[in-house]
């Protein structure tokens, strides 16, 4: 089945320690997020890349690293985690405005926590 | 600016009653909306979607939303709830103006009582 995968599920990282969350698709979708979440609050958009354009969100710490080296693979990287970066972070993929707009497919989430 | 509101943190309905989850929206452009459902350490899954045409559009679970563009709102509708819809629900708006960016509420969380 297409899908969104995320690695790992769960991840526990030391204060400072970069850490690096992966996420893969097999949709062949043009557009593909990163979302922050925290305990029950909205997904706060971090960046999106439409094919190889990034685009960063003006609030988005530089703390926060993206990259996309191939349609299919996304990683955020977080440089120096702090204990405000503990959450639930969400990657999504959509097909773009293309047409009409369609919706984002999420993943499962990976549940950062730092010690 | 793009927002969405979703006025009610907290939904609480008897199994087998109809529910009701608002949103409201404001963005520049025709709006794009959709639903999505969320449950305890999970991604968000889609429910439904208004691009155009009927206003009432049906989705995923017998769940349903009427998009009313005079009152820029998109509530949420299931005619009978079970417990098992119990779970985190956002509302979410994009446009062609907003590029490929949605715009989520703060959520909304519905707990359908045996």
């Amino acid at each position: 089945d297409a899908m969104v995968i995320q690695n790992p599920r769960y991840q526990v990282t030391q204060f400072g320690k970069p850490v690096t969350l992966s996420c893969s698709q097999t949709l062949n979708h043009n557009v593909m997020y990163w979302y922050q979440q925290k305990s029950s609050q909205a997904p706060k958009l971090l960046f999106h890349y439409y094919d190889k354009d990034f685009n960063n969100e003006a609030d988005t710490p530089d703390n926060f690293q993206s990259r996309r080296p191939n349609t299919s693979f996304c990683f955020l990287d977080i440089r120096s985690p702090g204990l405000g970066d503990a959450a639930m972070y969400l990657c999504a993929t959509s097909r773009g405005l293309i047409g009409t707009p369609n919706e984002q497919f999420f993943g499962p989430g990976t549940r950062l926590t730092v010690l | 600016a793009q927002s969405v509101a979703q006025p009610e943190d907290q939904v609480n309905v008897a199994e087998g009653n109809p529910l009701t989850v608002k949103c409201t929206y404001s963005v520049s452009g025709n709006p794009y909306l959709f639903w999505y459902v969320q449950y305890p350490n999970r991604g968000l899954q889609f429910l439904l979607k208004y691009i155009t045409g009927d206003n009432l559009v049906k989705g995923s679970y017998g769940f349903e939303a009427e998009f009313n563009k005079s009152q820029t709102s998109f509530h949420l509708k299931k005619p009978s709830a079970l417990v098992s819809d119990s779970a985190l629900y956002f509302c979410a708006v994009t446009s062609w103006d907003t590029g490929n960016q949605f715009y989520f509420g703060t959520g909304t969380s519905l707990t359908v009582i045996p």
